[in-house]
């Protein structure tokens, strides 16, 4: 099956940092991508949309210039956040679109673990 | 307001035993629902995807219904086994391919 990956799976950085975090479709191509955040108990937020070669779209309440979103070709997608704050820290996950298939399924990475310090 | 609620919240089964998890949604103009299976700390990987015209669909032994009139969707999980402790996602898809998702059903299977 399709394959999602991330990476790193964890990160700890300090406050004021910037992390950046890869999304990578392993197997297929994907034109779009996107990135959500998820609190403890809570299910996934949209954050941005990501299509390959044009500027991602971002979920209102989403700072753009704080989470930077960068989708150079159809196997990557990259997500900075800038300035990070302990506020940030949360399990952020991507989701690839295959672009074949009459579904347009969504496949989802493992998701990378931010902890702000 | 497009919306997807799940129930019960969470529940507790014992192994072996069946259990079914519920999802209404309210989202228009719809395009697919799907049931998601996301262990703890990982991301969710998906158990089955059905259309409007798709009725019941089988993964395992995990059985996915879908009435597209009363918006109601249930998942049905057969003989569970202790690695089916996890949160299951009801995720419906919005035409535009935009989705919306439920809140989760947290299930634990005990010894």
């Amino acid at each position: 099956g399709a394959v999602v990956s991330q990476h790193p799976s964890w990160v700890i950085c300090k406050s004021g940092t910037s992390v950046k975090i890869e999304c990578r479709s392993l197997d297929f191509q994907a034109t779009t991508m996107f990135w959500y955040r998820q609190f403890p108990k809570q299910s996934l937020m949209l954050m941005a949309t990501s299509n390959e070669g044009s500027k991602a779209t971002y979920e209102q309440g989403v700072e753009k210039d704080k989470f930077l979103i960068n989708h150079a070709s159809l196997t990557l997608s990259t997500l900075t956040v800038t300035s990070a704050h302990p506020e940030d820290s949360s399990f952020y996950i991507c989701s690839a679109r295959d672009r074949s298939g009459s579904m347009k399924e969504q496949y989802f990475g493992p998701g990378t673990r931010l902890t702000v310090t | 307001k497009n919306q997807v609620e799940q129930s019960p919240q969470s529940l507790i089964i014992l192994e072996g035993k069946n259990c079914t998890l519920q999802c209404n949604y309210t989202v228009s103009p719809f395009s697919n629902l799907r049931w998601y299976k996301q262990d703890t700390g990982r991301g969710p990987v998906s158990l089955t995807i059905m259309t409007f015209s798709e009725n019941t669909k089988s993964n395992g032994r995990y059985t996915a219904t879908l009435d597209a009139d009363t918006k109601q969707s249930s998942l049905h999980i057969t003989a569970s086994q202790l690695s089916d402790s996890a949160s299951y996602i009801c995720v419906v898809s919005l035409s535009w391919g935009k989705l919306q998702f439920g809140a989760g059903t947290q299930v634990v299977v005990t010894p």
